[in-house]
């Protein structure tokens, strides 16, 4: 089992559309995770932390549920320029200063 | 203020050539990270750097590949003796909080070894 995985997609919808995406981890024993957007031929840039105890940054919202290892991102209000590449990432356990990277989930927001 | 940032750009060499790339970080960031990026592949960890601590060098594919970070702040990846494989996006990021973790990137160097 990868240690991240996430549903390559693509994910396609209209705008305005609510697109939510999940990601689970492999290690019980992790503690930061994040949402980043990579952007075609871009770098990474950060999204949000995810906290345990959920988050919402306007139209973007993200919850942890460490039971089940997975986080999740909720889009809601689809703009043409969410359209990006959506990285999952969680700190390797035991070296919080190591990140694992998922693949990504691709989002295209149409018309 | 200003972000990460990195040179060159773009790197086309030959195979067999030694290159460096370079990062500077926001500053005042303590921990500084490169990685890479094949072309439709996730991010691949090379190296970090925190302080004056030893760097962690537990991704570094092989004994070509070294880095170094000067003062605690530029840090510069050098390959040796390239080969096609190297090719790829090196990106470096930065963070200001090793407990929390969040990474700031820069816009990353495209290494084409021919």
């Amino acid at each position: 089992r990868k240690e991240v995985e996430q549903d390559p997609g693509p994910f396609n919808v209209p705008e305005g559309a609510t697109v939510a995406f999940n990601c689970t981890y492999s290690n019980s024993a992790s503690q930061s995770f994040f949402w980043y957007r990579q952007d075609c031929r871009k770098e990474p840039k950060l999204l949000m932390s995810v906290y345990s105890s959920g988050n919402e940054d306007g139209r973007f919202t993200a919850q942890l549920n460490r039971a089940s290892q997975y986080i999740s991102l909720l889009i809601r209000d689809s703009k043409l320029s969410d359209s990006a590449t959506y990285l999952c990432v969680v700190n390797s356990a035991g070296n919080n200063r190591k990140l694992i990277w998922g693949l990504g989930t691709s989002l295209a927001v149409n018309p | 203020g200003a972000g990460v940032s990195q040179s060159p750009s773009n790197k086309v060499t030959e195979k067999g050539k030694d290159v460096e790339l370079r990062c500077d970080p926001i500053s005042g960031h303590t921990a500084l990270y490169w990685y890479r990026q094949s072309l439709g592949q996730g991010l691949e960890f090379l190296i970090y750097f925190q302080g004056n601590s030893a760097p962690d060098k537990s991704g570094l594919p092989s004994d070509r590949f070294s880095a170094e970070r000067t003062g605690g702040s530029v840090s510069t990846l050098t390959i040796q003796r390239t080969q096609q494989e190297d090719s790829a996006v090196y990106l470096c990021a930065s963070s200001l909080d090793p407990t929390r973790n969040e990474q700031f990137f820069g816009p990353g160097t495209r290494l084409t070894v021919l």
